[in-house]
């Protein structure tokens, strides 16, 4: 099982572009979720899903955008970059829905908007 | 605001020496509470959680941690740190009303030879 996996790694873009980081799981996961990781913030939930053509908010959903059309995908869109946006983003997947399982991460995205 | 707090942001710790993490909540009831880590460059790993029963947890890597529930404290500890021990350290909380995962800031630890 290759788990979590997350493209690309590393990402520059312009402010005011657009680009959708993948996340895939080969699980057979239920529960996927976005978040940005930040320094001195820890994690910081984006968007999640329960199930395929279930999605709903975070705790810092702006700027972002998902879909879920297969148990096994939940990218994540940016509509129109912006510097506040420079940031890990980290998918993750479990289970069962919600927190309360173990989540499995994802390596991680590394973007930088400028 | 509910919250999780890790009032440590980085840790020296010597090879050998034990090592304790401390972490706070502040939600009402006993939440499901996790430990993290996250070594450099890497995705996050799951060490251990506690959802009821014992309060004294076993994890990975030689980990453990204790729920009190009197101080809303989840503290992780290691007798004996190793090198490879050196990574950032996440406490993390579901509350037993709410399933969302909300994560502390963190703590960087680094071991010294």
């Amino acid at each position: 099982n290759a788990g979590v996996t997350q493209t690309p790694k590393f990402q520059v873009l312009k402010t005011g572009q657009s680009m959708t980081l993948q996340c895939a799981q080969d699980m057979n996961h239920e529960y996927m979720s976005w978040y940005r990781q930040d320094p001195g913030m820890g994690l910081r939930l984006i968007h999640y899903s329960v199930g395929a053509g279930i999605t709903d908010q975070g705790e810092v959903p702006n700027g972002y955008n998902v879909s879920r059309s297969t148990t096994e995908d939940f990218p994540l869109r940016l509509l129109s970059a912006a510097p506040s946006q420079t940031s890990v983003y980290f998918c993750a997947s479990s289970s069962i829905a919600g927190g309360q399982d173990t989540q499995y991460f994802g390596p991680g995205t590394r973007l930088t908007v400028l | 605001a509910q919250s999780v707090t890790q009032p440590d942001i980085h840790i020296t710790v010597s090879e050998g020496a034990s090592l304790e993490l401390r972490c706070n909540y502040s939600y009402g009831a006993t939440p499901y509470l996790f430990w993290y880590v996250q070594s450099p460059g890497q995705g996050l790993q799951l060490l251990l959680k506690y959802f009821s029963g014992d309060t004294l947890v076993q994890g990975i890597k030689g980990f453990e941690a204790e729920f009190k529930r009197s101080q809303s404290s989840f503290n992780l500890r290691k007798p004996s740190v190793h090198w490879s021990d050196a990574a950032e350290y996440f406490c993390a909380v579901v509350p037993d009303n709410d399933y969302k995962l909300s994560f502390g800031a963190g703590t960087t630890v680094t071991v010294r030879a």
